[in-house]
């Protein structure tokens, strides 16, 4: 079984650029995530999709975070303008029941570094 | 905050002995799980443990939850140093909108 897939995995910007992040999850997972982990921390979940669906983007900076799940499968995550406070690892995840009863699967993760 | 916190924040053993990393979260959960993460990677599930269940095992990993102190524990016996990474604990509380939030990670050295 094919894992969790995520490019690129390493992204160099100027601040005030933009950049996006592409996630493709393990074929049939319903539910998707995107985390961001910070330098020496535990990751920080940013979106959750159920499907084609938000199930929870309340710690998304909206006002520069965007993310969309295309038919239920791929996602994107895009940052505009992006901050030297962006500089991360972003990491998607799915899962196939969803957090009480199952666990995630992590792709590798994008490194950003915002100069 | 719901966050798990992981305790020690760093932890060196050597090859052979045991790791021990706890885990205290806030509010009541519906399970609890750990994820290992080597440098540069992302993150592997190990264990998961529901909020009824006191102890798991899996191989060389033993889990324990104390839903009265709002505390888990996860041993390694028998280290090796392919098990150096960093663990973190990852909780997914009751009353939520079933998502897991994750600690901040013991990072585990096991040197040769």
């Amino acid at each position: 079984e094919a894992g969790v897939a995520q490019s690129p995995r390493y992204k160099i910007i100027e601040k005030r650029q933009s950049v996006a992040f592409w996630c493709n999850p393990i074929s049939g997972h319903a539910t998707l995530y995107w985390y961001q982990q910070i330098l020496g921390q535990g990751p920080k979940l940013l979106i959750q999709f159920q499907n084609n669906g938000v199930v929870d983007d309340s710690q998304l900076p909206k006002d520069r975070f965007s993310a969309e799940r295309l038919k239920g499968v791929d996602s994107t995550l895009k940052i505009q303008p992006a901050k030297l406070e962006d500089s991360a690892v972003y990491l998607c995840a799915s899962s196939s029941r969803g957090t009480n009863t199952g666990e995630l699967f992590f792709g590798e993760g994008s490194r950003l570094t915002v100069l | 905050s719901q966050q798990g916190e992981e305790d020690p924040q760093a932890l060196s053993i050597q090859e052979g002995e045991n790791a021990t990393m706890n885990c205290s979260y806030k509010t009541s959960i519906n399970n609890l799980q750990w994820y290992r993460q080597n440098s540069g990677r992302g993150l592997v599930h190990l264990i998961l443990i529901r909020s009824n269940e006191r102890e798991k095992h899996s191989g060389r990993l033993r889990v324990t939850l104390d839903t009265s102190k709002k505390s888990s524990s996860l041993l390694i016996t028998a280290s090796r140093a392919a098990d150096t990474a960093s663990y973190f604990c990852a909780t997914d509380w009751r009353g939520g909108s079933e998502k897991l939030v994750f600690g901040k990670g013991t990072k585990l050295t096991v040197n040769p």
